[in-house]
């Protein structure tokens, strides 16, 4: 069974703040993603990664980075925490691909920015 | 730009059979997939159609028209615990994959 974990369930934090979210995949799979999820615009993709130490801009990539040091290991890095990122972020992982290959969700962190 | 329409909310009875629409307007087309995903759950992959036609997995099948662009999700014998959203997918190149918005199915006993 893949299993795609991430750090924490809920996330409250304060305006300015960095916050790091962090997923781990444990199916070898090559690419990883960040997706937002808010309601009534469905999941839209913040950053993607297909290798190690690679990564691409998705649709949303504002106000966020990303690293990828071990092919495990996915983090999703929010410089400076605005409101409007209070959001659902979910990580996926798929084996390879051209957006073809299931993609393997996370449980989700919900994060709060007050 | 890239769109996926499907509609926002569904409402059947338990043991009737349910369609969930999906037009795509994308730059590129690399299949459709369908995802579920339960309240405070993550989204897990249902069926993928690459090519025209009707695929069947158990009660769920997956339907689509690459002229039209145009794919479904077909629910049988609808159950409680299909109360969930549902969101199709295109995949459109270079990894990237997009969303709908998601269609929510309330199923009624």
């Amino acid at each position: 069974d893949v299993k795609v974990t991430q750090s924490s369930r809920y996330l409250v934090k304060r305006t300015g703040e960095k916050v790091f979210l962090e997923c781990v995949q444990d199916m070898d799979h090559e690419n990883m993603f960040w997706y937002r999820q808010d309601p009534g615009l469905g999941l839209r993709l913040i950053y993607f990664s297909y290798d190690v130490k690679m990564k691409e801009k998705g649709d949303i990539p504002e106000g966020y980075s990303v690293s990828r040091e071990k092919k495990e290991r996915f983090s999703l890095i929010l410089e400076s925490a605005s409101t409007n990122q209070t959001s659902m972020y979910l990580c996926a992982s798929s084996l390879s691909g051209q957006g073809t290959d299931t993609q393997y969700f996370g449980p989700g962190t919900r994060l709060t920015v007050l | 730009g890239q769109s996926l329409e499907q509609p926002s909310e569904v409402t059947a009875v338990e043991g009737a059979i349910v369609q969930i629409n999906c037009t795509y307007q994308t730059s590129g087309f690399y299949g459709l997939s369908w995802y579920q995903q339960h309240d405070g759950g993550a989204p897990t992959f249902l069926s993928y159609n690459a090519l025209d036609g009707l695929e069947e997995t158990g009660r769920f099948s997956s339907f689509l028209s690459r002229s039209d662009s145009y794919g479904y999700l077909l629910l049988q014998e609808l159950q409680m615990k299909d109360s969930a959203s549902y969101f199709c997918a295109v995949g459109t190149g270079g990894f990237k994959t997009i969303f709908g918005a998601g269609t929510r199915l309330f199923v009624k006993a």
